[in-house]
């Protein structure tokens, strides 16, 4: 059974801090996505890496995929009030058509 | 707007009845996914239709059944519910798997209550 271990699971910073929020599992996966769900909305998909060692930009926020395909990094800088959310990591099997969604960190940005 | 409809928005009933979630996919997407997200947790996969036909099966109980039609909208069915089933039931679609990766984009959501 491929897992998802999201840490940490709750995260409370001040505006302007910087964070990083993990990803781990000890399965290999094809894909890695991030999404960010506001409290009662759906989540919004923020970012697909599919390369071992593979990096994207969106503004502050950096993704990382791991070299080996097992684990991945979220990295926001100067952390806003609007950063705040649950962020869920989702990995993709190859050949199962099914993403494996971590439990999420649930990140709070006080003002 | 992901392009993903679901209805109702919001369901409130009793223990032991039954109730139908609806979904429609964005345009052009053939597959359709459910899942749950019960309070302060993440999503469970539950179940994932690809052009009418049952592809995978997640964390889905017997008491919940799904399918999806020749429109490639999908309903999923719950039964004698149980308070425990008091969640948000997302539905997500997404194209074609493209043999490495694909995005899913998800519908608004449906909070069921159970009473």
């Amino acid at each position: 059974t491929q897992l998802l271990e999201q840490s940490p699971q709750f995260l409370s910073i001040q505006e302007g801090e910087n964070l990083t929020v993990y990803c781990n599992s000890s399965s290999v996966f094809s894909s890695l996505q991030w999404y960010r769900q506001e409290p009662g909305e759906d989540p919004v998909l923020l970012v697909t890496v599919v390369t071992g060692g593979e990096v994207k930009k969106l503004k502050r926020l950096t993704f990382q995929f791991g070299d080996a395909r097992k684990d991945s990094s979220l990295h926001i800088t100067a952390a806003q009030p609007g950063d705040t959310g649950l962020y869920l990591c989702a990995g993709g099997i190859q050949g199962a058509q099914k993403l494996v969604f971590g439990q999420g960190t649930r990140l709070t940005i006080n003002p | 707007d992901s392009g993903v409809t679901q209805t109702p928005k919001h369901l409130i009933t009793a223990t032991g009845q039954r109730v139908t979630l609806r979904c429609s996919p964005r345009s052009g997407d053939l597959s359709v996914y459910w899942y749950q997200q019960s309070l302060d947790q993440g999503l469970q996969f539950l179940i994932q239709y690809y052009n009418g036909e049952e592809r995978a099966k997640g964390n889905i109980l017997e008491r919940f059944s799904a399918q999806q039609f020749p429109d490639l909208h999908s309903e999923l069915n719950l039964s004698s519910l149980e308070l425990g089933d008091s969640a948000l039931y997302f539905c997500a679609s997404s194209s074609r798997w493209a043999g490495s990766f694909y995005e899913q984009y998800f519908g608004p959501g449906t909070r069921l209550t159970v009473t």
